[in-house]
């Protein structure tokens, strides 16, 4: 139990659906990250949220929309993805700079 | 490029025996960091190390850090098979004014029993 909650844990979807995967924090941290992580290739950082504000947009294409209501809960809004985007999708939080980041165990997304 | 490469890719090894991964980075940093993820899991922080500091110890593993060749190594001692997973360092870089780590590619260790 690493204290970082996401929601589903797989999600198969179509190009055309809409879809949202959740994050929620019971740490108290302040900042929450969206990071992707596909095969042989680094973890990629799309979104970094500071005390509710998005601070970082990693050149992320439109079709991912995140959206962080409070310093708790995360959320990564899909729509008309590629398959391309299929991977897992990794949510993190952390206190201040100079600290380890806590992860969930992810959510493994494969569009049809 | 990415910031953080480890190397070896790939590590073999039988149970008792130690583990080491290197990685190299290219900008300064702040702090190192090394996560361990197992299959189908999110990744686990195992031990972070400032840029003052020169070694870290935390149960059998060991952690060091030269800034002037910019690389840190990895090691697990007495190794067990429950230690199999990959194993990633990111750096924290100065400046940024709140906390982005980038991660390299990561070591895949094997323990076998």
């Amino acid at each position: 139990e690493t204290g970082v909650t996401q929601t589903p844990r797989h999600l198969v979807m179509g190009m055309t659906n809409k879809k949202s995967l959740k994050c929620e924090q019971h740490l108290g941290h302040n900042a929450m990250y969206w990071y992707k992580q596909s095969a042989k290739k680094p973890l990629e950082l799309m979104f970094v949220y500071s005390l509710e504000e998005r601070v970082e947009n990693n050149s992320v294409p439109s079709r991912f929309s995140p959206e962080c209501p409070n310093s708790s809960h995360l959320f990564l809004h899909l729509h008309t993805l590629q398959p391309e985007d299929s991977a897992l999708y990794l949510c993190a939080s952390s206190q201040d700079s100079n600290q380890p980041q806590h992860f969930g165990d992810g959510t493994r997304l494969s569009i049809l | 490029s990415q910031q953080g490469e480890e190397d070896p890719q790939a590590l073999s090894i039988q149970e008792g025996e130690n583990a080491t991964m290197n990685c190299s980075y290219k900008t300064s940093i702040n702090n190192l960091q090394w996560y361990r993820q197992n299959s189908g899991r999110g990744l686990v922080h195992l031990i972070l190390i400032r840029s003052n500091e020169r070694e870290k110890h935390s149960g059998r593993l060991r952690v060091t850090l030269d800034t002037s060749k910019k690389s840190s190594s990895l090691l697990i001692t007495a190794s067990r098979a429950a230690d199999t997973a990959s194993y990633f360092c990111a750096t924290e870089s100065k400046g940024t004014g709140f906390q982005k780590l980038v991660f390299g590619t990561g070591t895949r260790l094997l323990v076998s029993p």
